[in-house]
């Protein structure tokens, strides 16, 4: 089985720009969950994405947001980026009963 | 206090030495216990994955679980220079909705 992949795996954007990133689970899965990684906070969840409906949303401003298709496949947008978003943004993918987690290779997002 | 504690390092070792790896957590909610490595640059990788208290065993890697103490703990056998990374534990809820990750704690394993 393919396992997660993301794209674009690396982006410059500047302050104010707006950004999409996209993930397609392995195949199978359902459940798509994004998270930010950065090196002073860590994994943070973002938001969990199941059946195309929000099932989960963590502690993030409404410049975060996501969608999920049809076909599994989520993307997450950021708006008005900020300095501070600079991070690595790991989408992972889980079943149904979403026992555990599987993540992509991640999207490395440098905001100048 | 945060959900998940993890003494983040980081920890060298010479090749060769049995690796520690613990974590503690808060809430009795979380069922399933996991343990990821990444590697720098990396996606983190599920290593091991279990929802018991007990030990579970994946060739050099040894999980073990306690729920009464909410302790868990990843023991890593015969170290190498290719287990460099970091060690994420993540707790999950039953209903598989939630889950909390350790910040890590960075491994150096010196030849």
């Amino acid at each position: 089985k393919a396992g997660v992949t993301q794209t674009p795996r690396y982006l410059i954007k500047t302050r104010g720009q707006q950004v999409t990133l996209s993930c397609s689970p392995i195949s199978g899965h359902r459940s798509v969950s994004w998270y930010q990684q950065t090196p002073g906070q860590g994994l943070q969840f973002l938001f969990e994405y199941f059946s195309e409906t929000q099932r989960n949303k963590g502690n993030f401003p409404g410049r975060f947001s996501g969608r999920q298709f049809s076909n599994s496949r989520s993307e997450m947008n950021v708006s008005t980026l900020e300095l501070g978003d600079s991070a690595l943004y790991l989408c992972a993918s889980g079943d149904r009963v979403q026992e555990t987690q599987y993540f992509g290779p991640g999207t490395r997002l440098l905001v100048l | 206090q945060k959900e998940v504690e993890q003494d983040p390092g980081p920890l060298s070792v010479p090749e060769g030495a049995i690796v520690s790896l613990n974590c503690t957590y808060s809430n009795s909610a979380f069922q399933y216990f996991m343990w990821y490595r990444q590697y720098s640059r990396k996606g983190p990788e599920l290593l091991m994955y279990t929802y018991s208290s007990g030990n579970k065993e994946d060739g050099r890697f040894t999980a073990q679980v306690d729920k009464s103490s909410k302790y868990i703990s990843l023991f890593i056998r015969d170290s190498q220079p290719s287990d460099s990374a970091t060690y994420l534990c993540a707790v999950g809820d039953n209903y598989g909705q939630n889950f909390v990750f350790g910040p890590g704690t960075r491994l150096s394993v010196l030849p």
